[in-house]
């Protein structure tokens, strides 16, 4: 059974661009949510992904924006960055109707911003 | 790896003692809790959960407290271990499609 597993790792970008961030869901989840977490912080609910379609979304202006595929992988895409942007994003899958599920993390991707 | 936490309550423990994190939830609403792990540079990882018509549950080493007259959730650790150094996070959930973290505690271990 693999894990959750997000690209890139790491990437620099400067103020204005766009990033797409990518996420493959654990085996058998079909449900992806994204987060993001400033450092020194906990991580804030951006967004979740169901049957293809957004299900729900947290504090996050629309340049925050995602995808879900068939099979159930998912995309982040942030347009027009801003330095604030800067932080670890965070994709978790889970299995079963949205609510009150055990998220599984994968290891994030760290966004920086100058 | 990449530090998180630098900025978060700290709790200092020496091996082998027991460890307690205290988390102070928001929502009188919220039915679902749980508690995260968070190494330097992963993902938070699940530890125990409990739900809201329990006030008790153990698991491997690891106790939920959970008292919801006074909105207050504790993670007890029996015998703290080195590996047990990282970031907890407390979460929250009211049954729909949003998870709400808690702001973490960075729990060291001395040896």
């Amino acid at each position: 059974e693999t894990g959750v597993t997000q690209s890139p790792t790491h990437l620099i970008k400067t103020r204005g661009q766009q990033v797409t961030l990518r996420c493959s869901s654990q085996s058998g989840h079909n449900t992806v949510s994204w987060y993001q977490q400033a450092l020194g912080q906990g991580p804030q609910f951006i967004f979740q992904y169901y049957r293809e379609e957004e299900n729900g979304r947290g504090n996050f202006p629309p340049r925050f924006s995602g995808l879900q595929f068939p099979n159930y992988s998912s995309e982040l895409n942030v347009n027009a960055l801003e330095l604030d942007d800067s932080a670890l994003y965070l994709c978790a899958s889970s299995f079963g109707d949205p609510g009150a599920n055990v998220l599984t993390f994968g290891a994030g991707s760290r966004l920086t911003v100058l | 790896g990449e530090s998180v936490g630098l900025h978060l309550p700290t709790l200092s423990v020496q091996e082998g003692d027991n460890s307690i994190i205290n988390c102070a939830y928001s929502n009188s609403a919220s039915d679902y809790f749980i508690w995260y792990k968070q190494e330097s540079g992963k993902g938070p990882q699940f530890i125990i959960d409990i739900r809201s018509n329990m006030d008790k549950r153990q698991g491997q080493r690891v106790t939920v407290l959970l008292n919801k007259t006074v909105k207050h959730l504790s993670l007890q650790i029996a015998a703290t271990q080195p590996g047990d150094s990282a970031v907890y996070f407390c979460a929250e959930n009211t049954g729909g499609f949003k998870t709400i973290f808690g702001a973490g505690t960075r729990l060291f271990v001395k040896a």
